[in-house]
């Protein structure tokens, strides 16, 4: 079946470093991938997606771009704040209708000022 | 708009209690799901629903019962609670296109003793 795997936190970081969160999946066909942030206290809500190869997806500084050959979809922001602190889920949806997400088990970002 | 509302944010139940977690959406979305998420293992998919009267199973269903009479509701029932049924709970729902973007609720924390 589907699944995603990211790396495990928590990642702890200054304000203004770089950040990489890594994320591969295994699925079937082409699906469709994302990245949600949970802040402490609230539910999900998306960050970025890409829905097919080469695909970049980006918001808030944030980037990652969808690698079909290397079934990688890793996060990254070139100078990660305060106000980042948060878990980071990579999921993943296949591309056929309606389809519900497989999430990988998350990555908590912890940033210091 | 409100967006997805759960309700309550926090219950504690005792074992064999039984209880309805409530989940509604004012977007008007076919598809609704519930996920629970426990420490380590990111979200994982108990049930969900592509339409009102129409539900099926995810991959952690025992326990469970969901019902869809309305597009806007769809409650999770917990019949007997055991305290490995303690998690936090997320409602979900996406509107009828592909790759579409799920939105949250904000979670319901649940404690069985």
């Amino acid at each position: 079946g589907d699944s995603v795997t990211q790396m495990e936190g928590p990642v702890t970081l200054s304000e203004e470093a770089f950040l990489t969160i890594n994320c591969t999946y295994t699925a079937t066909g082409y699906p469709s991938l994302f990245w949600y942030v949970q802040y402490p206290g609230e539910g999900l809500q998306l960050l970025l997606k890409a829905t097919k190869a080469d695909d970049k997806g980006s918001n808030k500084g944030f980037e990652a771009t969808y690698r079909k050959e290397t079934t990688s979809f890793h996060l990254e922001k070139g100078s990660v704040q305060v106000s980042d602190s948060a878990v980071y889920f990579c999921a993943l949806s296949a591309n056929k209708g309606y389809s519900t997400l497989t999430f990988g088990k998350g990555t908590m970002l912890l940033v210091s000022p | 708009n409100a967006g997805v509302t759960q309700t309550p944010k926090f219950q504690v139940l005792k074992t064999g209690q039984s209880m309805t977690l409530q989940c509604a959406q004012d977007m008007n979305h076919e598809y609704m799901s519930w996920y629970r998420q426990d420490p380590g293992m990111g979200l994982r998919l108990i049930h969900y629903s592509v339409g009102a009267g129409i539900t099926d199973q995810g991959e952690v269903p025992n326990g469970y019962n969901v019902s869809r009479s309305t597009t806007e509701d769809f409650p999770l029932r917990l019949l007997s609670a055991a305290p490995s049924q303690t998690s936090v709970y997320f409602c979900a729902s996406s509107a009828r296109t592909d790759n579409t973007e799920a939105f949250f609720g904000q979670g319901t924390r649940l404690t069985v003793v």
